[in-house]
């Protein structure tokens, strides 16, 4: 059984450059989230995709990062022009249901490096 | 704005020893998660709190809901090293008042269990 995997597991960028995060979530799930998380600290949400629909993307940190999940299942999260402040880990979770009384499952993440 | 608090951040624990770590957080919510990090892991789900009142264990581990008090506790009894980790508290609720799984984590407990 698949778990939510998410690819590349690193990523090494030169401040400016573009880069592309992907995420698979787990099969069927409706509900999937994107995190941050700083060195040391606890995730913080990113944006919220129902099926193909954005419905929160609050916690999008400027308007250099965009995500999509086009047909509903994968999701890509893209960060423009990057900086070093963009430096973290970046988790993708999927729950079942928009219903949340079910866990969120949280995959292996993106540990980005802005140089 | 939501805020999740955790207290101790750092626990230094003798093997058999109990201890509490404490989740206090800011607005009403009756839907709160605890996590479970190891480093350069990603998160794994060890309870869903959905209810005030809520108790739940598993092993040495047992996490309760005080909805009204807004607080929610992990208490670890006899402690072994294979719990040293990091755990997160986190806590549900969109600021509009509708819940769909937007998580506000609190920073994190570091816990090292050591003979």
């Amino acid at each position: 059984g698949a778990g939510v995997s998410q690819s590349p597991r690193y990523k090494v960028a030169k401040r400016g450059q573009d880069v592309a995060l992907r995420c698979d979530p787990i099969s069927g799930h409706v509900s999937l989230f994107w995190y941050q998380q700083a060195l040391g600290q606890g995730p913080e949400f990113l944006t919220y995709f129902q099926n193909e629909a954005q419905l929160d993307k609050s916690g999008l940190p400027s308007d250099r990062f965009f995500a999509e999940r086009p047909e509903g299942s994968v999701s890509t999260l893209k960060i423009q022009r990057t900086q070093q402040e963009d430096s973290a880990v970046y988790l993708c979770a999927s729950s079942p249901t928009r219903i949340t009384n079910n866990e969120q499952f949280f995959g292996p993440g993106t540990r980005l490096t802005v140089l | 704005e939501l805020k999740v608090e955790q207290n101790p951040l750092f626990l230094s624990m003798q093997e058999g020893k109990n201890y509490t770590i404490y989740c206090n957080y800011s607005t009403t919510s009756d839907r709160l998660y605890w996590y479970r990090q190891d480093p350069g892991k990603s998160l794994e789900s060890l309870f869903v709190l959905l209810s005030n009142g809520a108790v739940k264990q598993e092993g040495r581990l047992m996490a309760s809901l005080d909805t009204k008090a807004r607080l929610s506790t992990l208490h670890i009894t006899a402690a072994v090293h294979d719990l040293s980790a990091t755990y997160f508290c986190a806590v549900d609720k969109n600021a509009g008042g509708t819940s769909y799984g937007k998580l506000t984590f609190g920073q994190g407990t570091i816990l090292t269990v050591h003979p």
